[in-house]
């Protein structure tokens, strides 16, 4: 069984650029996760999706911060624009069910110069 | 929200040797799982465990759902087991999770 994908896996930005990273989860797995993970950190939840919807998306910067699961599938997550302090690890993970086993992906480093 | 706080934050051991690393949550959770995030920055299923015992291999987990902590043993340890441990907990039935912080565990040879 193929894990959860991410793209890019590495990204250098300038400030106020405009970048967005892919996650495809596990075949058949409704609920998606994006994490924002510091160095030093723990994972801190940005969006978590049921299918196309959206569950929870309260620690999500709304004003620079986007995602989408259109299809219920894969999905995009944005930030536009960047600022320094989004540098960061960001991790896609996907689970069978809400509340289920969470399975993450490689994760994609971002730093914004 | 939940709170979740590890403990110890950081860990040194020599290869062989035993440990135990908690997890305290501050509300009622209906699932638990520890991870390991290795060097590489993977983070790997360890347990899901939001109650009693379970054991893979040199590694087991309890979670006492009732008094807000899970624990997770190493025994034996080896350098491979080296990276950061975590606990996360849901917030709701949805499955939102909070994780800790995280134990920084250092095997030297």
């Amino acid at each position: 069984e193929a894990g959860v994908a991410q793209s890019p896996r590495y990204k250098i930005i300038e400030k106020r650029q405009s970048v967005a990273f892919w996650c495809n989860p596990i075949s058949g797995h409704a609920t998606l996760y994006w994490y924002q993970q510091i160095l030093g950190q723990g994972p801190k939840l940005l969006i978590q999706f049921q299918n196309n919807g959206v569950v929870d998306d309260s620690q999500l910067p709304k004003d620079r911060f986007s995602a989408e699961r259109l299809k219920g599938v894969d999905s995009t997550l944005k930030i536009q624009p960047a600022k320094l302090e989004d540098s960061a690890v960001y991790l896609c993970a996907s689970s069978s069910l809400g509340g289920g086993t969470q399975y993450f992906g490689p994760g994609t480093r971002l730093l914004v110069l | 929200g939940i709170q979740v706080e590890q403990s110890p934050p950081d860990l040194i051991l020599q290869e062989g040797a035993n440990s135990t690393l908690r997890c305290n949550f501050s509300d009622s959770v209906n699932n638990l799982q520890w991870f390991h995030q290795n060097p590489w920055g993977q983070l790997i299923n360890l347990f899901y465990i939001p109650s009693g015992t379970k054991q893979n291999g040199r590694l087991s987990a309890t979670t006492v759902a009732t008094e807000r902590y899970s624990l997770l043993y190493i025994s034996s340890s080896q350098t491979t087991d080296s990276g950061v441990y975590f606990c996360a907990v849901p917030n709701t039935n949805a499955g939102k999770s909070t994780f800790g912080d995280g134990t920084t565990l250092t095997v030297k040879p």
